[in-house]
């Protein structure tokens, strides 16, 4: 089955600087990678997502780039600001599978220092 | 936000206890999820359903029981068989499961601890 490698596990950055958080998968037939960010002691919110026929998503300050050759995904946060700090997962799913099920990263703890 | 609620937030159990804790929502989604959540650990999934009246294992269900006889309803209890139930679980749905729409929703949480 799909397993989901991410790193690092933990990322501390300066105000204004950026941030990158890469994940590996395995089954090359995944076709769907979102990225979640979840606040301390609140639910995960899908930030951003990408399908595997686009190589890169931007949506003002977070972009995901894919590279299916590879099998993996980045996210980058630029101009991090402190309510950036978070965690962060990515996931992976196969829509033509037969479980079609998100496999979720083991997370990234960002701190933002102001 | 989101159209998903679970209940409790926080709840206590004694050992030896079987406690069932709560997942509705009103976004008319064929697929529901419960994960659990531990430190360092991510998301791990441990029963799905994508239609009503069906049911699967996810990677860690020994322990828990799942029912899905609504489908704005996903219950899951925790039974004594669970040696470590401490965590955080987090109930979520998709609309049409395996295809079509791709956003998961998440639940706020349960917060369980096991005295």
């Amino acid at each position: 089955g799909e397993n989901v490698e991410q790193h690092p596990s933990t990322l501390s950055v300066q105000e204004g600087d950026s941030a990158v958080i890469k994940c590996t998968y395995s089954d090359s037939a995944s076709n769907y990678f979102p990225w979640y960010k979840q606040e301390l002691g609140k639910r995960p919110q899908l930030i951003i997502d990408i399908r595997s026929n686009v190589g890169e998503k931007k949506d003002q300050r977070i972009a995901v780039t894919l590279n299916k050759t590879a099998k993996h995904f980045s996210l980058h946060i630029t101009e991090t600001q402190p309510e950036d700090s978070a965690v962060y997962f990515c996931a992976a799913r196969n829509y033509g599978g037969s479980q079609g099920n998100l496999i979720f990263g083991k997370g990234t703890k960002l701190s933002v220092k102001p | 936000d989101g159209g998903i609620t679970q209940s409790p937030k926080y709840l206590f159990r004694k050992e030896g206890q079987n406690v069932t804790l709560s997942c509705e929502q009103n976004l008319n989604h064929d697929a529901m999820y419960w994960y659990r959540q531990d430190p360092g650990q991510g998301l791990r999934l441990i029963y799905y359903s994508q239609i009503v009246n069906d049911f699967q294992k996810g990677d860690i269900a020994e322990g828990y029981s799942v029912s899905r006889e609504k489908k704005e309803s996903f219950p899951l209890t925790v039974t004594s068989a669970q040696k470590n139930p401490t965590a955080f679980y987090l109930c979520a749905s998709t609309s049409r499961g395996v295809s079509g729409s791709n956003e998961q929703f998440f639940g706020p949480g349960t917060r369980l601890t096991v005295l």
